[in-house]
C-alpha cells in the first residue's frame, strides 16, 4: 500500500529556507511513470498547489511560487523534496506531499498525512 | 492567478441531496475536462472523490456525482449522511502543467 510521509523542520526564520521531504514507501518512485506534488493550506484557509514533478525530473511550479520554490528527487533513497526560499509570515501552512497520475497531478490519488511548518523568529 | 470561486458553506438534513458549485475561467475550468473534487474531513488530508469532471475512484460511494457546465463545475452529493460533513475544494488544470485550487466549500449534515 501506497504511503507518503512528509519531514523537516516545523519552525523556520523569515527570509530562511524551508525544506520538506517525502519519504515514499510501497511503491517505487523510479518505477512507474507518475508525476508527484506539494500542496500547502495556511491554518484555518484553503489549498494551494505549489508544484510538481514528473518520474523523468520536469518540474512545474505554481507562477506566484516559482521564484522561490524548487522540487527535486533521490531516487536512491525514494523520496521527493520541497525547498521554499526567502520565507515570510504568509509561508506558514501546513505543507502535504502527494502522488498524482501518470499525466500530471490534476488528480491527487495519495497524500501524505501533512506537516506544519510555521515561519516565525 | 486566483482560486477557483466555491461557496463558503451549503448545508443539508439527512438524505437531502446539495450541490456544490465551483466556478473558474475559460482558461481552466472552461478549457479542460480535468477537474478533481476533493473531501477533507477537520484534521485530515484531502481524498479526491471525482476526478476528469465527473469520475469516481473505486471506494467513493455513487452518491457523489460530478459534472460541468461553461466555466463552472458542480459536486452533488444525494442522500446525505453524517459522514459526509467536511470540506470540499475543486481543482482545474490550468495549462502548462499548473494546478489551481477552489476555496473550500464547508458541508454541514444538519
Amino acid at each position: 500500500q501506497l504511503q507518503l510521509q512528509e519531514s523537516g523542520p516545523g519552525l523556520v526564520k523569515p527570509s530562511e529556507t524551508l525544506s520538506l521531504t517525502c519519504t515514499v514507501s510501497g511503491d517505487s518512485i523510479s518505477s512507474r511513470s507518475y508525476f508527484w506534488g506539494w500542496i500547502r493550506q495556511p491554518p484555518g484557509k484553503g489549498l494551494e498547489w505549489i508544484g510538481s514533478m514528473s518520474q523523468s525530473g520536469s518540474t512545474y511550479y505554481n507562477p506566484s511560487l516559482k521564484s522561490r520554490v524548487t522540487i527535486s528527487v533521490d531516487t536512491s533513497k525514494n523520496q521527493f523534496s520541497l525547498k521554499l526560499r526567502y520565507v515570510t509570515a504568509a509561508d506558514t501552512a501546513v505543507y502535504f506531499c502527494a502522488r498524482g497520475s501518470p499525466t500530471g497531478t490534476t488528480t491527487l490519488n495519495n497524500w501524505g498525512q501533512g506537516t506544519l511548518v510555521t515561519v516565525s523568529s | 492567478q486566483s482560486a477557483l470561486t466555491q461557496p463558503p458553506s451549503v448545508s443539508g438534513s439527512p438524505g437531502q441531496s446539495v450541490t456544490i458549485s465551483c466556478t473558474g475561467t475559460s482558461s481552466d475550468v472552461g478549457s479542460y475536462n480535468l477537474v478533481s473534487w476533493y473531501q477533507q474531513p477537520p484534521g485530515t488530508a484531502p481524498k479526491v472523490m471525482i476526478y476528469e469532471v465527473s469520475n469516481r475512484p473505486s471506494g467513493v460511494p455513487d452518491r457523489f456525482s460530478g459534472s460541468k457546465s461553461g466555466n463552472t463545475a458542480s459536486l452533488s452529493i444525494s442522500g446525505l449522511q453524517a459522514e459526509d460533513e467536511a470540506d470540499y475544494y475543486c481543482s482545474s488544470y490550468t495549462g502548462s502543467n499548473s494546478v489551481i485550487f477552489g476555496g473550500g466549500t464547508k458541508l454541514t449534515v444538519l
